[in-house]
């Protein structure tokens, strides 16, 4: 198909890890991005990756490719409540544009 | 430094009239994206400004939507004859271009549109 795919929920205990999935559509998608956004406000961009990488970690966030898959995942550890909010896949089109996915809200329980 | 900004962060209109809502890229940018967010539709791609070339309206709903960007700077969104599925919040995005283009893409907070 010609969408990203996320799941819609995610719920986690606080100091757990996290895991949010995401397949991609366009195989020669260059980079990747996960985005954040929390009630209100706008989308931040947390990390991205390359698409000749496999993983990139930035402090608590690792995240993962596959693209033979066309798989990419973005883990958190030890979530804290602060984490709570819309976790968006993107992938990069030729053009420049981004399509994102539908976007997984993370619910984080003390 | 200033972030992507958009003005205004609200607008309401009536059905029918048309509206103007403008983005300042990060300074030094020269890409300049509209995306727009809905319940329904989640988010889309709207059109594409890169430098001085003719601008990507591949996502553009219809031809009630114009952009342009003046001076390679300050973008204008245009939507005339508003109807009420084209509420949703509108969002600018920026990133380096050319031969200095990298690929994070920073947003703006929005404009948050209802159509009455």
């Amino acid at each position: 198909g010609e969408d990203v795919e996320q799941s819609l929920f995610l719920s986690v205990r606080e100091g757990d890890s996290s895991v949010i999935n995401c397949t991609y559509t366009d195989s020669s998608s260059t980079y990747l991005y996960w985005y954040k956004q929390e009630p209100g406000a706008g989308l931040q961009l947390l990390t991205y990756i390359f698409s000749n990488m496999d993983m990139k970690q930035d402090q608590r966030l690792t995240v993962l490719l596959n693209k033979k898959d066309k798989h990419l995942s973005l883990r958190i550890a030890d979530t804290q409540t602060g984490d709570s909010a819309i976790y968006f896949c993107a992938e990069r089109r030729s053009q420049g544009n981004l399509i994102f996915g539908k976007g997984t809200k993370l619910s984080v329980k003390p | 430094g200033a972030g992507v900004s958009q003005s205004p962060s609200n607008k309401v209109t009536e059905k029918g009239k048309d509206v103007e809502l403008r983005c300042d890229p990060i300074s030094g940018h020269t890409a300049l994206y509209w995306y727009r967010q809905s319940l329904g539709q989640g988010l889309e791609f709207l059109i594409y400004f890169q430098g001085n070339s003719a601008p990507d309206k591949s996502g553009l709903p219809s031809d009630r939507f114009s952009a342009e960007r003046t001076g390679g700077s300050v973008s204008t969104l245009t939507i005339q004859r508003t109807q009420q599925e084209d509420s949703a919040v509108y969002l600018c995005a920026s990133s380096r271009g050319g031969l200095a283009q990298t690929y994070e893409q920073y947003f703006g907070p929005g404009t948050r549109l209802t159509v009455t």
